[in-house]
Protein backbone atom coordinates (compact mmCIF):
# COMPACT_ATOMS: atom_id res chain seq x y z
CA UNK A 1 0.00 0.00 0.00
CA UNK A 2 1.66 3.37 -1.07
CA UNK A 3 -0.70 5.64 1.08
CA UNK A 4 -1.63 7.25 -1.65
CA UNK A 5 -5.62 7.00 -2.52
CA UNK A 6 -7.44 7.08 -5.61
CA UNK A 7 -11.25 6.81 -5.71
CA UNK A 8 -12.82 5.51 -7.82
CA UNK A 9 -11.27 2.54 -9.18
CA UNK A 10 -13.42 2.07 -12.36
CA UNK A 11 -15.24 4.20 -13.72
CA UNK A 12 -18.16 3.80 -16.98
CA UNK A 13 -19.17 6.49 -18.70
CA UNK A 14 -20.44 7.99 -21.92
CA UNK A 15 -19.32 10.26 -24.56
CA UNK A 16 -20.26 14.09 -23.94
CA UNK A 17 -19.92 13.38 -20.06
CA UNK A 18 -18.23 14.29 -17.14
CA UNK A 19 -16.42 12.59 -14.69
CA UNK A 20 -14.77 13.71 -11.41
CA UNK A 21 -11.17 11.84 -10.08
CA UNK A 22 -10.39 11.77 -6.76
CA UNK A 23 -6.59 11.34 -4.73
CA UNK A 24 -6.07 11.12 -1.33
CA UNK A 25 -1.88 11.60 -1.18
CA UNK A 26 0.43 10.32 1.37
CA UNK A 27 -0.42 12.02 4.86
CA UNK A 28 2.22 14.97 5.17
CA UNK A 29 2.71 14.94 1.28
CA UNK A 30 2.11 18.41 -0.14
CA UNK A 31 2.16 17.91 -4.03
CA UNK A 32 0.27 15.80 -6.26
CA UNK A 33 0.60 15.12 -9.25
CA UNK A 34 -2.03 13.30 -12.10
CA UNK A 35 -0.86 10.91 -15.02
CA UNK A 36 -2.72 9.46 -17.98
CA UNK A 37 -1.56 6.17 -18.71
CA UNK A 38 -2.75 4.76 -22.52
CA UNK A 39 -2.17 2.08 -24.48
CA UNK A 40 -1.00 4.59 -27.38
CA UNK A 41 0.75 7.19 -25.64
CA UNK A 42 2.03 5.79 -22.30
CA UNK A 43 2.13 6.98 -19.26
CA UNK A 44 1.82 10.86 -19.71
CA UNK A 45 1.84 13.63 -16.96
CA UNK A 46 -1.14 16.20 -16.60
CA UNK A 47 -0.50 18.38 -13.71
CA UNK A 48 0.94 18.95 -10.79
CA UNK A 49 -0.26 21.02 -7.57
CA UNK A 50 2.07 21.48 -4.59
CA UNK A 51 0.11 23.12 -1.48
CA UNK A 52 -2.68 24.05 -3.25
CA UNK A 53 -1.28 25.89 -5.77
CA UNK A 54 -0.86 24.58 -9.85
CA UNK A 55 2.78 24.13 -9.84
CA UNK A 56 3.39 22.44 -13.47
CA UNK A 57 0.82 21.35 -15.90
CA UNK A 58 1.98 18.73 -19.00
CA UNK A 59 -0.42 17.33 -21.87
CA UNK A 60 -3.21 18.35 -20.26
CA UNK A 61 -6.37 18.58 -22.38
CA UNK A 62 -8.44 22.64 -22.32
CA UNK A 63 -10.89 20.15 -21.29
CA UNK A 64 -9.52 18.47 -18.20
CA UNK A 65 -9.30 20.72 -15.05
CA UNK A 66 -7.88 19.75 -11.75
CA UNK A 67 -7.23 21.41 -8.17
CA UNK A 68 -5.99 20.87 -4.94
CA UNK A 69 -8.04 21.75 -1.97
CA UNK A 70 -6.92 22.71 1.62
CA UNK A 71 -6.91 19.14 3.23
CA UNK A 72 -4.69 18.18 0.29
CA UNK A 73 -6.64 16.07 -2.05
CA UNK A 74 -6.88 16.70 -5.28
CA UNK A 75 -9.51 15.97 -7.70
CA UNK A 76 -8.92 15.90 -11.93
CA UNK A 77 -12.34 17.10 -13.73
CA UNK A 78 -13.12 15.84 -16.99
CA UNK A 79 -15.63 17.27 -19.12
CA UNK A 80 -16.76 16.78 -22.59
CA UNK A 81 -15.74 13.08 -22.30
CA UNK A 82 -14.45 11.41 -25.72
CA UNK A 83 -13.23 7.59 -26.52
CA UNK A 84 -10.20 8.57 -26.44
CA UNK A 85 -10.18 9.92 -22.68
CA UNK A 86 -10.09 6.24 -21.93
CA UNK A 87 -7.19 5.15 -20.21
CA UNK A 88 -5.77 4.72 -16.38
CA UNK A 89 -5.38 7.85 -14.36
CA UNK A 90 -2.78 7.76 -11.94
CA UNK A 91 -2.27 10.14 -9.08
CA UNK A 92 1.13 10.65 -7.61
CA UNK A 93 2.49 12.40 -4.20
CA UNK A 94 5.68 13.35 -2.78
CA UNK A 95 6.76 15.34 0.11
CA UNK A 96 8.22 19.15 -0.92
CA UNK A 97 7.24 20.52 -4.36
CA UNK A 98 9.84 18.95 -6.01
CA UNK A 99 10.15 15.22 -7.45
CA UNK A 100 14.20 15.60 -7.21
CA UNK A 101 16.06 13.88 -4.84
CA UNK A 102 13.03 12.16 -3.33
CA UNK A 103 10.80 9.55 -4.36
CA UNK A 104 6.75 9.63 -5.44
CA UNK A 105 4.05 6.99 -4.30
CA UNK A 106 1.12 6.35 -7.08
CA UNK A 107 -1.98 5.35 -6.24
CA UNK A 108 -3.42 2.36 -7.64
CA UNK A 109 -5.17 4.37 -10.39
CA UNK A 110 -9.11 4.94 -11.38
CA UNK A 111 -9.26 3.21 -14.69
CA UNK A 112 -11.78 5.80 -16.87
CA UNK A 113 -13.96 3.60 -19.83
CA UNK A 114 -15.79 6.23 -22.18
CA UNK A 115 -18.40 4.46 -24.27
CA UNK B 1 12.57 18.08 -24.51
CA UNK B 2 13.92 15.07 -22.24
CA UNK B 3 13.22 11.46 -23.36
CA UNK B 4 12.87 8.20 -22.00
CA UNK B 5 13.43 5.31 -24.53
CA UNK B 6 12.71 1.44 -23.66
CA UNK B 7 13.79 -0.60 -26.53
CA UNK B 8 12.32 -4.06 -26.10
CA UNK B 9 8.41 -3.34 -25.82
CA UNK B 10 7.96 -6.81 -25.10
CA UNK B 11 10.16 -9.72 -23.67
CA UNK B 12 9.37 -13.68 -23.24
CA UNK B 13 11.47 -15.58 -21.02
CA UNK B 14 11.69 -18.71 -19.19
CA UNK B 15 12.03 -18.98 -15.66
CA UNK B 16 15.50 -19.00 -14.51
CA UNK B 17 16.75 -17.06 -17.64
CA UNK B 18 18.66 -14.04 -17.13
CA UNK B 19 16.98 -10.25 -17.93
CA UNK B 20 18.19 -7.19 -19.37
CA UNK B 21 15.89 -4.42 -20.05
CA UNK B 22 17.67 -1.45 -21.55
CA UNK B 23 16.84 1.84 -21.02
CA UNK B 24 18.13 4.91 -22.45
CA UNK B 25 17.20 8.83 -21.76
CA UNK B 26 18.44 12.25 -23.50
CA UNK B 27 19.56 14.80 -21.17
CA UNK B 28 22.85 15.88 -20.22
CA UNK B 29 22.67 17.64 -16.96
CA UNK B 30 22.05 16.01 -13.36
CA UNK B 31 19.15 13.17 -13.52
CA UNK B 32 17.15 11.14 -11.17
CA UNK B 33 16.81 7.29 -12.75
CA UNK B 34 14.19 5.13 -11.81
CA UNK B 35 12.79 1.75 -12.80
CA UNK B 36 9.13 1.09 -11.39
CA UNK B 37 6.92 -1.89 -11.59
CA UNK B 38 3.49 -2.53 -12.64
CA UNK B 39 2.05 -5.77 -11.66
CA UNK B 40 -1.66 -6.65 -13.40
CA UNK B 41 -4.37 -4.22 -12.52
CA UNK B 42 -1.90 -2.93 -9.52
CA UNK B 43 -0.38 0.16 -9.59
CA UNK B 44 3.24 1.22 -10.13
CA UNK B 45 5.53 0.11 -7.40
CA UNK B 46 9.21 1.65 -7.36
CA UNK B 47 12.00 -1.17 -7.87
CA UNK B 48 14.92 0.61 -8.08
CA UNK B 49 16.45 4.23 -8.18
CA UNK B 50 19.58 6.20 -8.63
CA UNK B 51 20.11 9.61 -7.46
CA UNK B 52 23.86 10.00 -7.19
CA UNK B 53 27.20 7.90 -5.72
CA UNK B 54 27.64 3.92 -6.61
CA UNK B 55 26.34 3.94 -10.46
CA UNK B 56 25.21 -0.26 -9.48
CA UNK B 57 21.47 0.00 -7.93
CA UNK B 58 20.27 -2.60 -6.34
CA UNK B 59 16.67 -2.86 -5.48
CA UNK B 60 13.88 -5.11 -4.33
CA UNK B 61 13.09 -8.51 -5.74
CA UNK B 62 16.52 -9.76 -7.01
CA UNK B 63 16.60 -6.65 -9.21
CA UNK B 64 19.79 -4.43 -9.83
CA UNK B 65 20.56 -1.35 -12.44
CA UNK B 66 23.65 0.13 -13.79
CA UNK B 67 23.92 3.90 -14.52
CA UNK B 68 26.30 4.61 -17.03
CA UNK B 69 26.88 8.17 -17.97
CA UNK B 70 28.82 8.25 -20.79
CA UNK B 71 25.97 6.20 -22.38
CA UNK B 72 23.00 7.92 -20.81
CA UNK B 73 21.91 4.54 -20.19
CA UNK B 74 20.15 2.83 -17.07
CA UNK B 75 19.97 -0.59 -18.37
CA UNK B 76 17.72 -3.22 -15.72
CA UNK B 77 18.74 -6.50 -14.63
CA UNK B 78 17.98 -9.81 -12.93
CA UNK B 79 20.01 -13.05 -12.84
CA UNK B 80 17.48 -15.83 -12.63
CA UNK B 81 13.54 -14.50 -13.26
CA UNK B 82 10.94 -16.11 -11.57
CA UNK B 83 6.88 -16.59 -13.52
CA UNK B 84 6.41 -13.73 -10.42
CA UNK B 85 8.38 -11.21 -12.34
CA UNK B 86 5.60 -11.23 -15.31
CA UNK B 87 4.58 -7.22 -15.11
CA UNK B 88 5.32 -4.03 -17.20
CA UNK B 89 8.46 -2.47 -16.62
CA UNK B 90 9.20 1.45 -16.75
CA UNK B 91 11.95 3.63 -16.53
CA UNK B 92 11.39 6.93 -15.66
CA UNK B 93 14.12 10.15 -15.10
CA UNK B 94 13.70 13.39 -13.61
CA UNK B 95 16.24 15.69 -14.55
CA UNK B 96 17.11 19.31 -12.52
CA UNK B 97 16.18 21.06 -15.67
CA UNK B 98 12.38 19.97 -15.77
CA UNK B 99 11.35 18.87 -12.56
CA UNK B 100 8.62 15.89 -13.32
CA UNK B 101 8.98 12.42 -13.93
CA UNK B 102 9.06 11.41 -17.83
CA UNK B 103 8.71 7.56 -18.24
CA UNK B 104 9.52 5.21 -21.03
CA UNK B 105 6.68 3.56 -22.99
CA UNK B 106 7.43 0.31 -21.15
CA UNK B 107 8.34 -2.89 -21.75
CA UNK B 108 5.88 -5.89 -20.54
CA UNK B 109 7.85 -8.81 -19.51
CA UNK B 110 6.13 -12.64 -20.08
CA UNK B 111 7.70 -15.41 -18.07
CA UNK B 112 7.02 -18.46 -18.98
CA UNK B 113 6.10 -21.19 -15.86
Amino acid sequence: DSGVTQTPKHLITATGQRVTLRCSPRSGDLSVYWYQQSLDQGLQFLIQYYNGEERAKGNILERFSAQQFPDLHSELNLSSLELGDSALYFCASSPGGSFLNTEAFFGQGTRLTVV
Amino acid sequence: AQSVSQHNHHVILSEAASLELGCNYSYGGTVNLFWYVQYPGQHLQLLLKYFSGDPLVKGIKGFEAEFIKSKFSFNLRKPSVQWSDTAEYFCAVITNRDDKIIFGKGTRLHILP
